[in-house]
């Protein structure tokens, strides 16, 4: 079974531009969640899917993230615009159940703003 | 508040145990994690232990909780450069949203000849 694979690994961009993350998790998985990890600092809850709809997005930082999830299948995260306090790694994950013993996790997605 | 602590750093000679700790803030939390993160990879769970255990064994690695203290530990046996990773403790308050796992900062192992 593939895994939760995450796109791009890593993005450069500048301060100001857009830049669009895509999760795709494992298949038949309903529940889909991010978090990121800033500056070498703890991984912090971004927000969490079930199919479409968003669960709980309590830890979204601000009106400049925007998570979608059309169809219930890949998500995506765009940040619009960036700011230099966005760099990080972005972390996806999907589980099965729900439970959170059955998290599955992304690579990650390093975004650097500059 | 929802607060995992952990130590940044830890560095031991190959072959010897690593004892990673952390304290956690909600005694209420159900399950308690540790994640392991390799250079360049994603997130993997190493084991999680119930909050009405106090100790698990799995191979090399031995999970104590302290319920009381709310401290957590991993300790790894006969350590190896293949252990050299970022180490993470997480836990699950029920308080918060069931949807979500507070993780630490992260405790980098790194192995010495």
């Amino acid at each position: 079974e593939a895994g939760v694979t995450q796109f791009p690994s890593h993005s450069v961009i500048e301060k100001g531009q857009t830049v669009t993350l895509r999760c795709d998790p494992i298949s038949g998985h309903d529940n889909l969640y991010w978090y990121r990890r800033v500056m070498g600092k703890e991984i912090k809850f971004l927000l969490h899917f079930v199919k479409e709809s968003k669960q709980d997005e309590s830890g979204m930082p601000n009106n400049r993230f925007l998570a979608e999830r059309t169809g219930g299948t890949y998500s995506t995260l765009k940040v619009q615009p960036a700011e230099l306090e966005d760099s990080g790694v972005y972390f996806c994950a999907s589980s099965l159940t729900g439970r959170l013993y059955g998290y599955t996790f992304g690579s990650g997605t390093r975004l650097t703003v500059v | 508040g929802e607060d995992v602590e952990q130590s940044l750093f830890l560095s031991v000679r190959e072959g010897d145990s690593s004892v990673i700790n952390c304290t956690y803030t909600d005694s209420s939390s159900t399950y308690l994690y540790w994640y392991k993160q390799e250079p360049g990879a994603g997130l993997q769970l190493l084991t999680y232990i119930f909050s009405n255990m106090d100790m698990k064994q799995d191979q090399r690695l031995t999970v104590l909780l302290n319920k009381k203290d709310k401290h957590l530990s991993l300790r790894i046996a006969d350590t190896q450069t293949g252990d050299s990773a970022i180490y993470f403790c997480a836990e699950s308050p029920p308080r918060s949203s069931a949807s979500k796992i507070i993780f630490g900062s992260g405790t980098r192992l790194s192995i010495r000849p």
